[in-house]
């Protein structure tokens, strides 16, 4: 099956950036999704990316993605203690079940003030 | 935006009981839903897909007598824990799809089972 990874943790300190990577194996990947989940709630969609595309900006939020490399990337500009946090990568292609995702294990993101 | 409900938030349970949790799209038609269940500090493990009106498609491994699904209408898809047992404790989440470039998929916030 298709392989989502991410690294598990990630500490940075208030006013900082982020930056959140993912590698995947799937070629046929179409859409690529930035998930963030906070203790025992569901998962928020923070942004998504089409597979023909290099970067998408949405205010604190970039991403990159290295089609070649498979490598794709968050960063959130200026990280508030708010933005702590599980978030995961998830990838979707086309050849599979429609809206079938692939979820990463999630890195954990923790701010300190 | 997509609002997803889950009812209830948190169950518990004895063993050999039956608990059924309820996935709503509260503006949107879901022509998809698929159920998930997370582990502690794990990802998400896809159990099943279900297109209204049909029956669910489970992924492999997931016990379709067990795990019943039932997406009887395009804003209402309930999954039924038959028989628990406490290895089914778990943490179970819904996701919608409005199906139009089914590119965006929106999650419930989930309901904690704990079987005893």
């Amino acid at each position: 099956g298709e392989d989502v990874e991410q690294s598990l943790f990630l500490s940075v300190r208030e006013g900082d950036s982020s930056v959140i990577n993912c590698t995947y194996t799937d070629s046929s990947s179409t859409y690529l999704y930035w998930y963030k989940q906070e203790p025992g709630a569901g998962l928020q969609l923070l942004t998504y990316i089409f597979s023909n595309m290099d970067m998408k900006q949405d205010q604190r939020l970039t991403v990159l993605l290295n089609k070649k490399d498979k490598h794709l990337s968050l960063r959130i500009a200026d990280t508030q203690t708010g933005d702590s946090a599980i978030y995961f990568c998830a990838e979707t292609s086309g050849g599979s079940t429609l809206g079938r995702l692939y979820f990463g294990r999630g890195t954990q993101l923790t701010v300190w003030p | 935006g997509a609002v997803v409900s889950q009812h209830p938030s948190w169950v518990i349970c004895k063993s050999g009981t039956s608990v059924k949790i309820e996935c709503r799209s509260l503006d949107f038609q879901a022509t998809t839903m698929f159920w998930y269940r997370q582990f502690p500090k794990q990802s998400l493990m896809l159990m099943a897909t279900s297109n209204e009106g049909s029956k669910a498609t489970y992924e492999q491994g997931v016990e379709k007598d067990k795990f019943l699904i039932n997406h009887a209408s395009l804003t209402l898809s309930t999954l039924t824990v038959t028989s628990a047992h406490p290895e089914d404790s778990s943490f179970y989440i819904c996701s919608a799809s409005s199906g139009q470039g089914a590119y965006e998929q929106y999650f419930g916030p989930g309901t904690r089972l704990t079987v005893t």
